[in-house]
């Protein structure tokens, strides 16, 4: 089963407008994740919020959680062509490694963004 | 090796034949998971190994699928008597901690394709 949910589903902007994404999710989380995948290619980490944080920044990235809505966005500021990619959040709920389903990253079904030039 | 590596990256099966997908993670990485991506879905947890030690295998989807990982650093993925429905992309990701993830570095998959 899949915990997040992204919003939209699909994103198309012109190059150097800002992108935003947004992930919900169900159960209290350790913490939250976003990765990014290029078509055929794995995924790739990008940026990840403890629960107890409320922003962080990465480069031209900027995530926020907010955990009494069980939500996160991601911005993507000054868009590239580059950018374009399927990008997806995943919660950690876990502390330590306990099995149940419990231990590995729970994804949503992601966001496809397309930057056009 | 520099990154997570998997192979085959592809992979044609007729229905009912068996396939072994491998994974080599990261050197040093005590945590590898294996994940299974249906085309324009997100990853769904398979397994995870701590080591050699298979402690969560709750998300295979049936007793046909069967991984280990026996000197704690390869893995394979095995798939018995294979399914159209278990066409998908198998990715594979390793990590340093012992404790919940932490940033996960994946390869770049196995497609499987079942006739």
């Amino acid at each position: 089963s899949q915990q997040g949910e992204e919003d939209p589903q699909a994103l198309s902007i012109q190059e150097g407008e800002n992108a935003t994404m947004n992930c919900s999710y169900k159960t209290s989380i350790n913490n939250l994740q976003w990765y990014r995948q290029n078509s055929g290619r794995g995924l790739v980490h990008l940026i990840l919020i403890r629960s107890n944080e409320r922003e962080k920044h990465s480069g031209r990235l900027r995530v926020t959680l907010d955990t009494s809505k069980k939500s996160s966005s991601l911005l993507i500021t000054a868009s590239r062509a580059a950018d374009t990619a399927s990008y997806f959040c995943a919660t950690a709920v876990g502390g330590i490694y306990s099995g149940g389903g419990a231990d590995g990253l729970t994804f949503g079904k992601g966001t496809h963004l397309i930057i056009q030039p | 090796g520099a990154g997570v590596s998997q192979s085959p990256r592809y992979k044609v099966a007729k229905r009912g034949q068996d396939v072994a997908l491998r994974c080599d993670p990261i050197s040093g990485h005590v945590s590898l998971f294996w994940y299974q991506q249906a085309l324009g879905q997100g990853p769904e947890f398979l397994t995870y190994f701590q080591n050699e030690a298979q402690l969560d295998k709750s998300g295979l989807p049936s007793d046909r699928f069967f991984a280990e990982r026996p000197e704690g650093s390869v893995s394979t993925l095995k798939i018995q008597r294979t399914q159209q429905e278990d066409s998908a992309v198998y990715l594979c990701a390793s990590s340093p901690r012992l404790v919940a993830p932490g940033e996960l570095f994946f390869g770049e998959g196995s497609r499987l394709t079942v006739l």
